[in-house]
């Protein structure tokens, strides 16, 4: 069975300071990964998704995340964080055998610091 | 602005009343998807439709009945619900039901349960 690990349920950070979430995943089989973002009381948006090829995808505000598959993970980073991408961060991950369920992490919290 | 459409934002209702939440999509998508968030919580999946045909039912208690009219629409009718139900009840979207296909959410509709 495959499951998510978000496990930082809150990031605080400063206003231009770097940042990491963190997303590790378990699998038997191969994956592919999303990164969704939720503002206050809006839906989901899609900020980026590892399907194939380039390890390293890129989100068009800024957001990057790197599928490593040796660790498991898909670690979401941003070099210099704005006060606007204070939300909730939630990583996804479905797999290639048939099943097509979205299992989603529990979250992260970031709240940028002015 | 989201492409998918929920309707209405807001709702609150008594136990013995019946409702329904609305969706709508026009991106030319086959599969459809209603979740279910409470607070500081990943969405919960509760239906998926796949052209117009339900594929998957979590479960979901028979007070929540779904129903696809058409490829571009999703209904959500809502009958003697309880307190537990309020929820952020979100729709989403795929062109198909496949695991490298993104989901587009809505903005969701935030029920209150009286």
């Amino acid at each position: 069975a495959q499951s998510v690990t978000q496990l930082d349920s809150q990031v605080p950070v400063f206003e231009e300071a770097p940042v990491e979430l963190r997303c590790n995943y378990s699998s038997s089989v191969s994956v592919y990964l999303f990164w969704y973002v939720q503002y206050p009381n809006q839906g989901l948006q899609l900020l980026l998704k590892y399907l194939s090829g380039s390890t390293l995808v890129e989100s068009i505000n800024g957001f990057e995340a790197e599928f490593n598959k040796s660790q498991t993970s898909f670690h979401l980073r941003k070099p210099s964080v704005h006060i606007s991408d204070t939300a909730e961060y939630f990583c996804a991950v479905s797999d290639g055998s048939g099943t097509y369920k979205y299992i989603f992490g529990t979250g992260t919290r970031l709240k940028v610091l002015a | 602005d989201t492409e998918v459409t929920q309707t209405p934002k807001h709702l609150v209702m008594g136990m013995t009343n019946k409702k329904s939440l609305k969706c709508e999509q026009h991106m030319g998508h086959r599969a459809m998807y209603w979740y279910k968030q409470k607070a500081k919580k990943p969405p919960e999946l509760m239906f998926v439709y796949s052209y117009e045909k339900l594929s998957i039912n979590e479960s979901v208690p028979s007070r929540f009945s779904p129903e696809c009219p058409n490829s571009s629409l999703l209904n959500l009718h809502l009958h003697a619900l309880q307190p537990e139900d309020s929820a952020l009840y979100l729709c989403a979207s795929s062109q198909r039901t496949a695991g490298d296909q993104p989901q587009h959410f809505g903005d969701g509709t935030r029920l209150s349960i009286l």
